[in-house]
């Protein structure tokens, strides 16, 4: 069974830094690409970015804006997210999940997800 | 980056109510069009890719339809279960955008 744990939100104060792990079990973590998604509370859900299975290429949502960098453990079955200069806007549940690439790239297995707040 | 819109935004129905939701991208996506449900403390869960293919053990009544820039999801006959929030979801590039969901409730 698929299964992806979250880990590493916490509150923390406007312009510092955090970093979300993400523990992969229950398949070959090493074929698949994957993203983290956020939701911010009572908002839609946004991409934040997307890495490859070997992670020669990476991608960001806009909104990043050079903030935030992927990276992932193939070694450690995780994935990771590295965020810094948070902003309250940054507040919200993050959520990992797996690219299905037999399913044009829908999003096939998530996680419960971490809740970053980010407030002096 | 591709602009998504749902509508409703919400809607009230019934058990056995026959529910359409509509999402319209800027641009043409082809197929590359996703479903989700999502429930509060809960993760998304996807129900349909490709515009049309039904997800593993995801029940018959939720429907996909569309292409290019008009999308359907469709639920045949509302159950308890399905009052959620769906969203729909292109993954035509890697900005992956959302759209900004249609809750449906009692």
């Amino acid at each position: 069974e698929v299964q992806l744990v979250e880990s590493g939100g916490d509150l923390v104060q406007p312009g510092g830094s955090l970093r979300l792990s993400c523990a992969a079990s229950g398949f070959t973590f090493s074929n698949y690409h994957m993203v983290w998604v956020r939701q911010a509370p009572g908002k839609g859900l946004e991409c934040i970015s997307f890495i490859t299975s070997t992670s020669s290429t990476t991608s960001y949502a806009d909104f990043v804006e050079g903030r935030f960098t992927i990276s992932r453990d193939n070694a450690k079955n995780s994935l990771y997210l590295q965020m810094n200069s948070l902003r309250a806007e940054d507040t919200a549940v993050y959520y990992c999940a797996t690219y299905c690439t037999k399913c044009s790239g829908a999003f096939d297995s998530w996680g419960q997800g971490t809740l970053v707040t980010v407030s002096s | 980056d591709i602009q998504m819109t749902q509508s409703p935004s919400s809607l009230s129905a019934s058990v056995g109510d026959r529910v359409t939701i509509t999402c319209r991208t800027s641009q043409n996506i082809l197929t590359y069009l996703n479903w989700y449900q999502w429930k509060p403390g809960t993760a998304p869960k996807l129900l349909i890719h490709t515009a049309s293919t039904l997800q593993s053990g995801v029940p018959s009544r939720f429907i996909g339809s569309g292409s290019e820039t008009d999308f359907t999801l469709t639920i045949s006959s509302l159950q308890p279960e399905d009052f959620a929030t769906y969203f729909c979801q292109q993954s035509i590039n890697t900005q992956f955008n959302f759209g900004p969901g249609t809750k449906v409730d009692l």
